[in-house]
């Protein structure tokens, strides 16, 4: 089973601190992403990773920076954490090439006070 | 403007009763996916529609994908109180290297009992 696991489930931070979220996966996919889900917004893309130290913006990247050094770990970087970042975070995971789904992760709910 | 339409936005249902849940979109696309997603919880992968005319079917839900109609239903037959979720359809879309999904609004599903 293809297992993708994100470092906390909850997580709460004050304004303007450094944060990282960390994604972990164990079935060697070249795909990365992490989303940000918002009661009425949907899934939004913030960034994604389709190859080691190569990182592309999604749809909202404005706040957020990506890390990719090995393969099977994708981290979030919230440069100064604000409140408008409360959210509920989610990393998935896929094989390269089309024809395949992205495996998520359980979530990270994040509170900036 | 690339879009995923689900509907009904919500539903609720009683048990024992059928209905379907439609997923128009706007691209050209021949990979569709369901997820489900449980409050509070990370998005499960339910069903991978991968040509046209592909059917599948798991328990009590069953997909169906139209390219030509740019349309997937989810059919629910004899719904239970444990099927309340809400669901999403995504569509695949190639970008930059790789492919990445546009998603649907969501549906929230409500079983009484």
């Amino acid at each position: 089973d293809v297992k993708v696991t994100q470092s906390s489930r909850y997580l709460v931070k004050r304004t303007g601190e450094k944060v990282f979220l960390e994604c972990v996966q164990d079935m060697d996919h070249e795909n990365m992403f992490w989303y940000r889900q918002d009661p009425g917004l949907g899934l939004r893309l913030i960034y994604f990773s389709y190859d080691v130290k190569m990182k592309e913006k999604g749809d909202i990247p404005e706040g957020y920076s990506v890390s990719r050094e090995k393969k099977e770990r994708f981290s979030l970087i919230l440069e100064s954490a604000s409140t408008n970042q409360t959210s509920m975070y989610l990393c998935a995971s896929r094989r390269g090439g089309s024809y395949n789904e992205q495996f998520f992760g359980p979530g990270t709910r994040l509170t900036v006070l | 403007e690339l879009k995923v339409e689900q509907n009904p936005l919500f539903l609720s249902m009683q048990e024992g009763k059928n209905y379907t849940i439609y997923c128009n979109y706007s691209t050209t696309s021949d990979r569709l996916y369901w997820y489900r997603q449980d409050p509070g919880k990370s998005l499960e992968s339910l069903f991978v529609l991968l040509s046209n005319g592909a059917v599948k079917q798991e328990g009590r839900l069953m997909a169906s994908l139209d390219t030509k109609a740019r349309l997937s239903t989810l059919h629910i037959t004899a719904a239970v109180h444990d099927l309340s979720a809400t669901y999403f359809c995504a569509v695949d879309i190639s970008l930059r290297g790789t492919y990445k999904y546009i998603f649907g609004t969501g549906t929230r599903l409500k079983v009484l009992a």
